[in-house]
């Protein structure tokens, strides 16, 4: 099984901050990562696809970068209505998804 | 623009199955762009792919649940289910139907199944 290891698991930011969010694979996935975010009481919302591109509608301050093992997760600069919880996602290794376990963000 | 919709019963009993079914709205669950699959996620916790299945009944599952796990389709109703079989505590979750592309970009918005006598 693929592991995806995400860091940190939680998150204090302010309001204007550059975030990074980390997620490491156990093996080569190349770019098979996808990004979410999830608010209180809401499904997952897709941000980010196949690593790097930026889902239809997705602010642009949302990026995502990395290959391989090591793929990077950026809000630019953070507003008040992105606090939630992001999960990595890849799908290499079908048939099996595999998740992170989280970074949950909050403002600072 | 799609839409997913869980529905079934929010309370089972222990050693019981869980049956929910997914209606999608919007488009053909028959799309070939699309499996249609399941997430679940405990109280507080991560996320957890369940399995996915195609219009043409092709299936594959989470090994850790292949076990218990049964996922179906119903083209004429636009509709797909799923059953977990010998529920525990350890089951009780939000479940998530979800559109599936190898990535999630159409998600039901979850119904909460708790598990108890």
């Amino acid at each position: 099984d693929i592991q995806m290891t995400q860091s940190p698991s939680s998150l204090s930011a302010s309001v204007g901050d550059r975030v990074t969010i980390t997620c490491q694979a156990s093996q080569d996935i190349s770019n098979y990562l996808n990004w979410y975010q999830q608010k209180p009481g809401k499904a997952p919302k897709l941000l980010i696809y196949d690593a790097s591109n930026l889902e239809t509608g997705v602010p642009s301050r949302f990026s995502g970068s990395g290959s391989g093992t090591d793929f990077t997760f950026t809000i630019s600069s953070l507003q008040p209505e992105d606090i939630a919880t992001y999960y990595c996602q890849q799908y290499d290794n079908l048939p099996r998804y595999t998740f992170g376990q989280g970074t949950k963000l909050e403002i600072k | 623009q799609l839409q997913l919709q869980e529905s079934g019963p929010g309370l089972v009993k222990p050693s019981e199955t869980l049956s929910l079914t997914c209606t999608v709205s919007g488009g053909s669950i028959s799309s070939s762009s699309y499996y249609w699959g399941w997430i679940r996620q405990p109280p507080g916790k991560g996320l957890e792919w369940i399995g996915s299945i195609y219009y043409s009944g092709s299936t594959y599952y989470n090994p850790s649940l292949k076990s218990r796990v049964t996922i179906s389709v119903d083209t004429s109703k636009n509709q797909f289910s799923l059953k977990l079989s010998s529920v525990t505590a350890a089951d009780t979750a939000v479940y998530y139907c979800v559109g599936d592309a190898s990535v999630f970009d159409y998600w039901g918005q979850g119904t909460l199944v708790t598990v108890s006598s």
